[in-house]
């Protein structure tokens, strides 16, 4: 079965560094989404992705972040200058189409941000 | 903003009993799902339901989707060990997009 795929599995970091997390979304797939979740809690949005633009973002997703398509497979979440707050586990997730008919968001395995 | 409240936190059973966990919101979805997740892994879906008061099952579990679309429930039947681990509700609100996760569900199994 297809699935979502995420690189690395875990990043470490220096405060203050950018780092960019990537995603293979399923290939058939037209919505992208990035979710996080720290340690112990719940799973939270952060964005979604249609169409080469963002669609929709939370409060977290503030200008410290930001999402690219840059070719036609892989979906990035860049964080220009990490804060210790960040770390967290990041999920990424696709989905075929929205509207009636819907079909879920697969999930993939996650990275594990750490930033020292 | 929206928030889900899942119940119970956490569930000690033996293997064989049932498990029921439900979901309630106070906002209307128009799509609930039902993910599970291991230690470090993603969700992965179990069961996803678009109609109020739709009845899925898929295998031993069972979901609902509540008639006022402001709730839904879990049910897994005759429990073995390999069902442990943490069950999240989410739910989708119409014009928006994103998934909105409860706070989760730890199951644990004693064989």
């Amino acid at each position: 079965e297809p699935e979502v795929t995420q690189t690395p599995s875990h990043q470490v970091t220096q405060m203050g560094q950018e780092v960019i997390l990537r995603c293979v979304p399923i290939s058939n797939h037209l919505y992208f989404y990035w979710y996080r979740q720290i340690l112990g809690q719940k799973v939270e949005f952060l964005v979604s992705f249609y169409n080469n633009e963002i669609s929709e973002k939370s409060e977290i997703f503030d200008d410290q972040f930001s999402v690219e398509r840059p070719d036609g497979s892989n979906f990035t979440l860049k964080i220009r200058s990490t804060k210790l707050e960040d770390s967290a586990m990041y999920f990424c997730a696709s989905q075929p189409r929205q509207g009636r008919g819907n079909q879920p968001q697969h999930f993939g395995d996650g990275t594990r941000l750490s930033i020292l | 903003g929206q928030q889900l409240n899942q119940s119970p936190q956490s569930m000690f059973i033996q293997e064989g009993e049932d498990v029921s966990m439900n979901c309630t919101s106070s906002s209307i979805f128009n799509t609930w799902l039902w993910y599970k997740q291991d230690p470090g892994e993603g969700p992965v879906l179990l069961i996803a339901l678009y109609k109020a008061g739709e009845l899925t099952s898929n295998g031993r579990l069972t979901a609902q989707f509540g008639i006022t679309r402001k709730d839904s429930f879990l049910n897994i039947s005759a429990s073995i060990p390999s069902d442990v681990g943490i069950y999240f509700c989410a739910g989708r609100a119409d014009s928006s997009y994103k998934l909105i996760f409860g706070s989760g569900t730890r199951l644990l199994v004693r064989p």
